[in-house]
């Protein structure tokens, strides 16, 4: 059955600090993996990626894929209370996105 | 549009009582998504149209629910004789093919509560 799974569930530091998210799968016919950000209802899109080690950036977030491992991090360095927010992750199977449970991540000010 | 909407944002209903969620995908995106999530929980598939092919239904948690798409376009999930677990909030997705990994672009939600 395929599965992606997300860590921690929760996590909480403080303003300025780097966080580390991560996403373990197991999909059949693999497609590509998205990284979202859920602050209050609707998922925004963050990242897509679909080859290993090939960093994709954005300001202060970036991410990675090892499609050997099959795994991928989200990096977010020098953290604002506005990343406070559920971060999931998802991989491409066929015509579907099999989701990840989300982490919660706390930002203290 | 400018981004995929749904309607209504907010909805309250009696146990018992039918209810029907709308979602307008981005215009020229031929997939089409339902999703619930509830209170702390992960999204829950419900849902997939694709263009003109009969839709995934493997999702739904019951006859209750049912969904449809007109012209390719416009979708309503309609929710027969509701029960207070269908609370949540459900959540409509549509992306530019139905090639799975395509961004799925996802609409504000609408929160259902069952009283």
């Amino acid at each position: 059955e395929d599965k992606v799974v997300q860590s921690p569930l929760s996590l909480v530091v403080h303003e300025g600090d780097t966080v580390t998210l991560n996403c373990s799968y197991e999909v059949t016919n693999f497609r590509s993996l998205l990284w979202y950000k859920q602050e209050k209802k609707a998922p925004t899109f963050l990242f897509m990626l679909t080859s290993s080690g090939i960093e994709k950036k954005s300001g202060r977030l970036s991410s990675i894929l090892d499609k050997k491992e099959l795994f991928s991090i989200l990096n977010i360095t020098a953290t604002q209370t506005g990343d406070s927010a559920i971060y999931l992750c998802a991989v491409g199977s066929n015509y579907q996105l099999i989701w990840g449970a989300g982490t919660k991540l706390i930002i203290k000010p | 549009g400018a981004g995929v909407s749904q309607s209504p944002s907010n909805k309250v209903t009696e146990k018992g009582k039918d209810v029907e969620l709308r979602c307008d995908p981005i215009s020229g995106h031929t997939a089409l998504y339902w999703y619930r999530q509830s209170l702390g929980q992960g999204l829950e598939f419900l849902i997939y149209f694709q263009g003109n092919s009969a839709p995934d239904k493997s999702g739904l948690p019951s006859d209750r629910f049912s969904a449809e798409r007109t012209g390719g376009s416009v979708s309503t999930l309609t929710i027969q004789r509701t029960q207070q677990e269908d609370s949540a909030v459900y959540l409509c997705a549509s992306s530019l093919g139905g090639a799975g990994g395509d961004t799925q672009y996802f609409g504000p939600g609408t929160r259902l509560t069952v009283l």
